[in-house]
């Protein structure tokens, strides 16, 4: 089956600092999502890409689309304390919402103080 | 978390009681979604359902789980009989038409005793 892997798998930054991390896939996407989880809580959206070489901007995120449909990634700007949390990248075969989607094993990111 | 609603956060059961988990859309949703996490996994799919329907069952176990998503009322996800292994978050996401991205409740933590 399809498979996700995204690294780092972990990282521990300061604040103030850029953070840059990709996730690569064994087959194509037509869809990547980028998604952020807090503890105890769900998946929440950050930013969605339909088109290969796409590069698209959420405020400090920036994502992009590879290429070869098989990679994305994921920069965040200047972090900050609230950036702490799990980021997943997430590939859907098609361009449209109604079909599963494959996540990958996830980059935690730490602050430290 | 965007309005999908599910509840309750946290359930407990013993081995061998029934499981109900229960998934509210967000408004005009009418795409259903279940997905399961183990703790430092990434989230796994498991079953897709409209209204009355189920579209792709693909990652739902073969035995003991079963899903629906009736015309009125929240979608179900039933586990019968649970074991230890069934210990997980499971989360529901609900999309709309078209190239709408899936938006995740805050998950439902099922604890087996």
């Amino acid at each position: 089956g399809q498979q996700l892997n995204q690294s780092p798998q972990s990282m521990f930054i300061q604040e103030g600092e850029d953070v840059s991390m990709n996730c690569t896939s064994s087959s194509i996407f037509n869809t990547w999502l980028w998604y952020k989880q807090d503890p105890g809580e769900g998946p929440v959206l950050l930013i969605a890409l339909y088109k290969a070489g796409e590069l698209t901007s959420n405020g400090r995120l920036t994502a992009q689309f590879g290429i070869t449909r098989k990679d994305s990634f994921l920069n965040i700007s200047a972090s900050i304390p609230s950036d702490v949390g799990i980021y997943f990248c997430a590939g859907q075969s098609t361009n449209f919402g109604n079909e599963k989607l494959t996540f990958g094993t996830g980059t935690r990111l730490t602050i430290i103080p | 978390n965007a309005g999908v609603m599910q509840n309750p956060r946290h359930l407990v059961r013993r081995r061998g009681q029934e499981a109900r988990l229960r998934c509210s859309p967000m408004k005009g949703h009418s795409h259903v979604y279940w997905y399961r996490q183990l703790p430092e996994e990434g989230l796994k799919f498991m079953v897709y359902l409209q209204k009355e329907n189920i579209i792709d069952e693909s990652g739902m176990p073969k035995e003991r789980f079963s899903a629906e998503f009736p015309k009125e009322g929240p979608s179900i996800l039933r586990i019968q009989q649970v074991v230890r292994g069934d210990s997980a978050a499971y989360f529901c996401a609900s999309s709309g038409t078209g190239d709408q991205p899936q938006h995740f409740g805050d998950g439902t933590r099922l604890s087996i005793l």
